[in-house]
């Protein structure tokens, strides 16, 4: 699985939109983006993947770059409870010989929500 | 509620000893994932079942070890327990063996003392 890039910690005011970036610049065709958030000590959450289209969900929208080598994570208004850490995941959609489901995650980024 | 559900929510044991971690999938998933989370090492996968069968394992203690039962519920087992294993330790499910989107429980907070 490729490797991610994120910065350890973003501020945003509460209302505004969030932007969470994310660089994965070894990126193969075959492989995905996925966003998982961890509010504090609970179980991580899953909240979008995407494979170079855009995409979006109730909880957020998933901004791929042409060259696939970066993305962004955008929660559009954000409130005091989407404070938690972000983990940004690379890695091959699907079933099959190889690909096992266990997720690797890396140090993510912690964003503050303020009012 | 991700419908997966984790039992007990805290556990305080004595160095040495054994306990069992429970997970119930959620309804219809097939697999069922382990990872731990401590202060010092982040969120790790320890090993994961799929339909019955281990399909794969992570950097899991050989003192650990799990099992999942016909009707899909799966069990954690750590002995010989250390300080060091103190943690919170988490289980997910997907509907199928491969990289869906996995659902985590509420986890289980370990205190080893």
């Amino acid at each position: 699985d490729a490797k991610t890039t994120q910065p350890p910690s973003m501020d945003c005011a509460e209302g505004r939109a969030a932007n969470l970036p994310c660089n994965h610049s070894t990126i193969s065709g075959n492989e995905y983006v996925y966003w998982y958030r961890q509010i504090h000590s609970q179980g991580p959450q899953y909240i979008i993947h995407g494979l170079k289209n855009n995409e979006t969900n109730e909880m957020a929208s998933l901004i791929i770059t042409e060259d696939r080598k970066s993305s962004t994570l955008i929660l559009p208004h954000a409130t005091l409870r989407d404070t938690a850490v972000y983990y940004c995941i690379v890695r091959v959609w699907g079933g099959g010989s190889g690909n096992t489901g266990k997720l690797i995650f890396g140090q993510g980024t912690t964003l503050q929500v303020k009012p | 509620d991700s419908g997966v559900t984790q039992t007990p929510k805290h556990l305080i044991t004595a160095t040495g000893q054994r306990v069992t971690l429970r997970c119930s999938p959620r309804s219809g998933d097939l697999s069922v994932y382990w990872y731990q989370q401590s202060l010092d090492q982040g969120l790790q996968f320890l090993i994961q079942y799929y339909n019955g069968e281990e399909r794969a394992k992570g950097n899991i203690l050989e003192r650990f070890s799990a099992q999942q039962f016909p009707d899909l519920h799966s069990e954690l087992n750590l002995s010989s327990l250390e300080l060091g294993d103190s943690a919170l330790y988490f289980c997910a499910s997907s509907p199928a063996d491969g990289t869906y989107e996995q659902y985590f429980g509420p986890g289980t907070r370990l205190t080893v003392t």
